[in-house]
């Protein structure tokens, strides 16, 4: 079935470069996403990427897709401690259904 | 870009009461929104599929009677919880997709819905 994995902490010095990973298992998703949820919050798209792509950056934001292992990854550069939330990736099925990833907690420390 | 509003945004009822949350599209159409749940430190659970002009899809385990969903428009989508009991308690957040089908989709959220059972 469908499943898509993360780590669930990371914890990284200001102003150093976080990585998010994810996997996932639907090979036919077009999209991939990355969303914010900051305490208390709804979700923010951050980006999303076509799965025809390796690589989309966006200012801070980097992703990587490598489709053949079903690995996708979000860098943030020069993190800082507004970026401290918990980040989702999701895949979408062929009925438009997002499949979330169980969200990993950034933790940004000065 | 695109919104979905969703109201409100916090709410408190007692047990045995039912509320309604509302979902909407604000410059585009949505014949198919989506309902999830969140709890805490977890990630999104998707509750229901709600279609325009038809009856909703539920996910295994969700109870139809319990959450009742009604899309009456192509912009408004509405969640009742039903006879709420505090282990209902919950955020709610919808979703809508734009685009037809996979190949040319963006999803939406709305705010989310912060429910509280006492």
């Amino acid at each position: 079935g469908e499943d898509v994995e993360q780590s669930l902490f990371l914890s990284v010095r200001e102003g150093d470069s976080s990585v998010i990973n994810c996997t996932y298992t639907d090979s036919s998703s077009t999209y991939l996403y990355w969303y914010k949820q900051e305490p208390g919050a709804g979700l923010q798209l951050l980006t999303y990427i076509f799965s025809n792509m390796d690589m989309k950056q966006d200012q801070r934001l980097t992703v990587l897709l490598n489709k053949k292992d079903k690995h996708l990854s979000l860098r943030i550069a020069d993190t800082q401690t507004g970026d401290s939330a918990i980040y989702f990736c999701a895949e979408i099925s062929d009925t438009d259904k997002l499949i979330f990833g169980t969200g990993t907690r950034l933790q940004v420390f000065p | 870009g695109a919104v979905v509003s969703q109201h409100p945004s916090r709410v408190i009822c007692k047990s045995g009461t039912s509320v309604k949350i509302e979902c909407r599209s604000l410059d585009f159409q949505a014949t198919t929104m989506f309902w999830y749940r969140q709890f805490p430190k977890q990630s999104l659970m998707l509750m229901a599929t709600s279609n325009e002009g038809s009856k909703a899809t539920y996910e295994q385990g969700v109870e139809k009677d319990k959450f009742l969903i009604n899309h009456a428009s192509l912009t408004l989508s509405t969640l009742t919880v039903t006879s709420a009991h505090p282990e209902d308690s919950s955020f709610y957040i919808c979703s809508a997709p734009r685009g037809q089908g996979a190949g040319n989709t963006e999803a939406f959220f709305g705010q989310g819905t912060r429910l509280t059972v006492v």
